[in-house]
């Protein structure tokens, strides 16, 4: 079964630029989580979309936005980057259910903004 | 809302030796506690989990211990062996709440000397 996949691995980015990734969930997973890690912070929450709707945010700006595709496979758009958005993007996914249920990772977007 | 503290941040074991990292969390509503391995340019992997309706869970060389009442959940790894060498993430979450993210905490880097 495949895993997560995020694309491209790598992005490099000017400020001021938009940057698009990309993440397909898991077969049968309905749940997608973006997170951002950025060096010595850990792992932030950033959204999380289900059925296609937006459900919960993360403390980020609202130039991070994205969106669920009928296939559950998901956007992330960062507009007007600023220096500070360098970070190694994450997608999860899950099957939502009445529990809580396993997230697991993709292996990832390294964003760089110069 | 939720709080996660990991400690340490840094831990260095022989081989052979068990390594335990602690996690403490403040929203008493949260229920799930998952731990997750990420090894370097990779995205983290879950490797065991944890509800708040079991004290302790185990799989092989790693267990996972909770105790409600202190909100505090600690990950057990015996007899480590140099492929250990990672980061480890505790995380919480609220039962398939309207949240449905996981908090994580800031990671443990272990290295395990041979």
């Amino acid at each position: 079964e495949a895993g997560v996949t995020q694309s491209p691995t790598h992005l490099i980015k000017t400020r001021g630029q938009q940057a698009t990734l990309r993440c397909s969930p898991i077969s049968g997973h309905t749940s997608v989580y973006w997170y951002q890690q950025a060096l010595g912070l850990g792992l932030q929450f950033l959204l999380w979309y289900d059925e296609g709707e937006e459900r919960n945010r993360g403390n980020f700006p609202p130039r991070f936005s994205g969106r669920q595709f009928p296939n559950y496979s998901s956007e992330l758009n960062v507009n007007a980057l600023e220096l500070e958005d360098s970070a190694l993007y994450l997608c999860a996914s899950s099957f939502r259910g009445r529990l809580a249920n396993e997230q697991f990772f993709g292996p990832g977007t390294r964003l760089t903004v110069l | 809302g939720e709080n996660v503290e990991q400690h340490p941040s840094t831990l260095s074991v022989q081989e052979g030796d068990s390594a335990v990292i602690k996690c403490t969390y403040s929203d008493s509503a949260s229920n799930y506690f998952p731990w997750y391995k990420q090894e370097l340019g990779k995205g983290p992997q879950l490797i065991i989990d944890i509800r708040s309706n079991v004290g302790e869970k185990k799989d092989q060389r790693i267990a996972v211990t909770l105790n409600k009442t202190a909100k505090h959940f600690s990950l057990h790894i015996t007899e480590t062996q140099p492929e250990d060498s990672a980061v480890y993430f505790c995380a919480a979450s609220i039962k398939g709440g309207s949240q449905g993210n996981l908090i994580f905490g800031k990671g443990t880097k272990l290295s395990v000397k041979p």
